[in-house]
């Protein structure tokens, strides 16, 4: 498997702008979790997905983020509007059920609001 | 709300050195716990995930403890050489009675190994 696969790995957007992260897991996984991570803050949970379906979305920041998860081979995360706070990098995960189930991130998508 | 501390935020030693890099966290309740390794401008890599039932975890020169009660854990790391420099993050897995499977991170330890 090639892992967590996200896109694009970089994006540089005006404020006000609509943003889309994607994110395809590991095939096979139950669980899929976005994070973001700051100098400030590090890294935070901002939703997860359990077979699809979103299960905890309390870290996502305000009603400008939205997450879906279609099917079990891909998510997106977007941000409408954008504004230079959002900056980050912002992590996809995935894993299985079991507890004895390391969690595998990908590489992150850098994004930067000017 | 579980919270995650890492002791120390940073830490350089000369080549060999075995070191400790310390975490602790305020809910006992939780499903696992795992260290993970991140380069500058990577992702994170999964280096030990520690079950709640169990107290070590050991791959190659890494060793990983945890001590639930006291809301503990401690990776060691044996004759460090400069490859291991890298950011060592600690993140407590879940809740084991509510089923929740979500991590939370500590802010991590800077590591440099000075050759």
């Amino acid at each position: 498997d090639a892992g967590v696969i996200q896109s694009p790995r970089h994006e540089v957007t005006e404020m006000g702008q609509e943003v889309t992260l994607r994110c395809k897991p590991i095939s096979g996984h139950d669980y899929l979790f976005w994070y973001r991570q700051t100098m400030m803050r590090g890294l935070e949970l901002l939703i997860y997905f359990n077979n699809n379906v979103p299960i905890d979305d309390s870290g996502m920041p305000e009603d400008r983020f939205s997450a879906k998860m279609p099917n079990a081979s891909f998510s997106t995360l977007k941000i409408q509007p954008s504004e230079p706070r959002d900056s980050a990098v912002y992590f996809c995960a995935s894993s299985h059920l079991s507890r004895a189930a390391k969690a595998f991130f990908g590489q992150g998508t850098r994004l930067t609001v000017v | 709300k579980q919270e995650v501390t890492q002791i120390p935020a940073a830490l350089s030693v000369p080549e060999g050195e075995n070191l400790v890099l310390n975490c602790s966290f305020t809910d006992s309740a939780i499903y696992n716990l795992q260290w993970f390794r991140q380069d500058p401008g990577k992702g994170l890599t999964s280096l030990l995930l520690i079950q709640s039932s169990q107290r070590e975890q050991t791959s190659g020169r890494l060793n990983a403890s945890l001590d639930k009660s006291s809301g503990r854990s401690t990776l060691y790391i044996a004759a460090s050489q400069p490859g291991d420099s890298a950011t060592y993050l600690c993140a407590v897995g879940g809740r084991e009675d509510t089923g929740r499977r979500a991590l939370t991170f500590g802010s991590g330890t800077r590591l440099q190994v000075q050759p």
